[in-house]
């Protein structure tokens, strides 16, 4: 069936540290999104992308669509205590009425 | 204020019960969803509905129940079926639109522990 990876399953970083996690689906995408999960709360919506080569920035996350649109990226540059959390990545199922959803990957920043 | 409320935060069960736990919108969204999660994993999907009176079984389905009698709430029944029914059980909803999955807005979700 359809899926999504996404890799690294966890990250450790220095404070001021860049990080990059990375999604793939098993299937062409209509659009992308990415969600963030903080320790002990629920996954908030960070961003979609739709376009093929999107590449969307807010702040110090950068998040691109790749050009097949089967594998996406989000990137933090300089992180802060602030970025701890999981990020998620989910496209749409291929009858588009739910999400596949990445595993997600768990950053840690160490002051 | 618009949002999604899931009640109550934690909740505790004896085993062999049944729980019912809340979610409730006023987002005026269409669609609804239930996830589970378990510590250090991804969302599960339990079941969802685009519309008053309809539902479908998503992935882990079994040993749960839904009803959508109202637009605005989503109730899940965790039966006495399921395994292991201790979880992070999470409500969401979004609009349904052409371009199909739009983004989802999560409640707080509830911690349910049953021993």
């Amino acid at each position: 069936g359809q899926q999504v990876m996404q890799i690294p399953q966890y990250q450790h970083v220095q404070e001021g540290e860049d990080f990059t996690t990375y999604c793939n689906s098993s299937t062409t995408l209509s659009n992308i999104q990415w969600y963030k999960q903080r320790p002990g709360g629920h996954p908030v919506f960070l961003i979609q992308l739709v376009k093929s080569g999107e590449v969307k920035k807010q702040k110090r996350l950068t998040f691109q669509f790749g050009e097949a649109k089967k594998n996406s990226s989000l990137h933090i540059t300089a992180t802060q205590t602030t970025d701890v959390g999981t990020y998620f990545c989910a496209g749409p199922a291929g009858n588009n009425r739910k999400l596949i959803w990445g595993l997600g990957t768990s950053l840690a920043v160490n002051p | 204020d618009g949002g999604i409320t899931q009640s109550p935060k934690y909740l505790f069960r004896k085993e062999g019960q049944n729980v019912t736990l809340s979610c409730e919108q006023n987002l005026n969204h269409d669609a609804m969803y239930w996830y589970r999660q378990d510590p250090g994993q991804g969302l599960r999907l339990i079941y969802y509905s685009q519309i008053v009176n309809d539902f479908q079984k998503g992935d882990i389905a079994e040993g749960y129940s839904v009803s959508r009698e109202k637009k605005e709430s989503f109730p899940l029944t965790v039966t006495s079926a399921q395994k292991n029914p201790t979880a992070f059980y999470l409500c969401a909803s979004s609009i349904i639109g052409g371009l199909g999955a739009y983004e989802q807005y999560f409640g707080p979700g509830t911690r349910l522990t049953v021993t």
